[in-house]
């Protein structure tokens, strides 16, 4: 039972490349989110979704695009990359969503942008 | 809004001593809390959770957490320490009603264990 997977681990931009960040889950769970991790401030939603083709955006949005084609997988685009994107970015998913759910998290994909 | 405070960054204790480690929250009506633990290059794990079943939750690897209304707090503790419990805590709220959308996280507490 692989979980939430994120891919890649470790990447490097530099100012103005463009990457995405995979997150795929196998537990047929509905809701998916993308957080972003910076020392000393917790965790920030960028975006959320509650299901195939419906996405919101959460605390932190800009600078990034999310799509939901399929229940399984959940992609966050940088188009721009900027050096304030510099962060450990994490996927997680829970079902079916209500406040209460357990979220379960991927191991990161830690960012650098120079 | 809900905002959880996490009271000391860093908290250090010796192996085999309590571990104590605090989570306040805001709110008019009691919501959802939650620990998570995070230990070193891996994402966070559900280590506990109140959702107003019971006021004194126990969680995984033997910790548990005290729900005080009075206090507006969710402290998390642990008799004994060991070694393995070195990581990063994060404290979390869920309104009632939303999705975990809604979900808020403190902004953490990192454990050391002295030998």
């Amino acid at each position: 039972n692989a979980g939430v997977t994120q891919t890649p681990k470790f990447r490097i931009l530099k100012i103005g490349q463009s990457m995405t960040l995979q997150c795929a889950q196998d537990m047929n769970h509905n809701y998916m989110y993308w957080y972003r991790q910076d020392p000393g401030m917790g965790l920030k939603l960028i975006y959320y979704s509650v299901g195939a083709g419906i996405t919101d955006k959460g605390e932190v949005p800009n600078g990034y695009n999310v799509s939901r084609s399929t229940t399984e997988d959940f992609p966050l685009r940088l188009e721009l990359a900027a050096p304030s994107q510099t962060s450990v970015y994490f996927c997680a998913s829970s079902y079916p969503g209500q406040g209460e759910a357990e979220a379960f998290f991927g191991q990161g994909t830690r960012l650098t942008v120079v | 809004a809900q905002s959880v405070t996490q009271l000391g960054s860093h908290v250090s204790v010796s192996e085999g001593a309590l571990v104590l480690l605090r989570c306040n929250y805001s709110s008019s009506v009691p919501p959802y809390l939650f620990w998570y633990v995070q230990y070193p290059n891996q994402g966070l794990q559900l280590l506990l959770k109140y959702t107003s079943a019971a006021t004194l939750v126990k969680g995984i690897n033997g910790f548990e957490a005290e729900f005080k209304k009075s206090e507006t707090s969710f402290h998390l503790t642990k008799p004994s320490a060991h070694m393995s419990d070195a990581a990063e805590y994060f404290c979390a709220v869920s309104p009632l009603g939303f999705g975990n959308e809604k979900l808020t996280f403190g902004t953490g507490t990192r454990l050391t264990i002295i030998p």
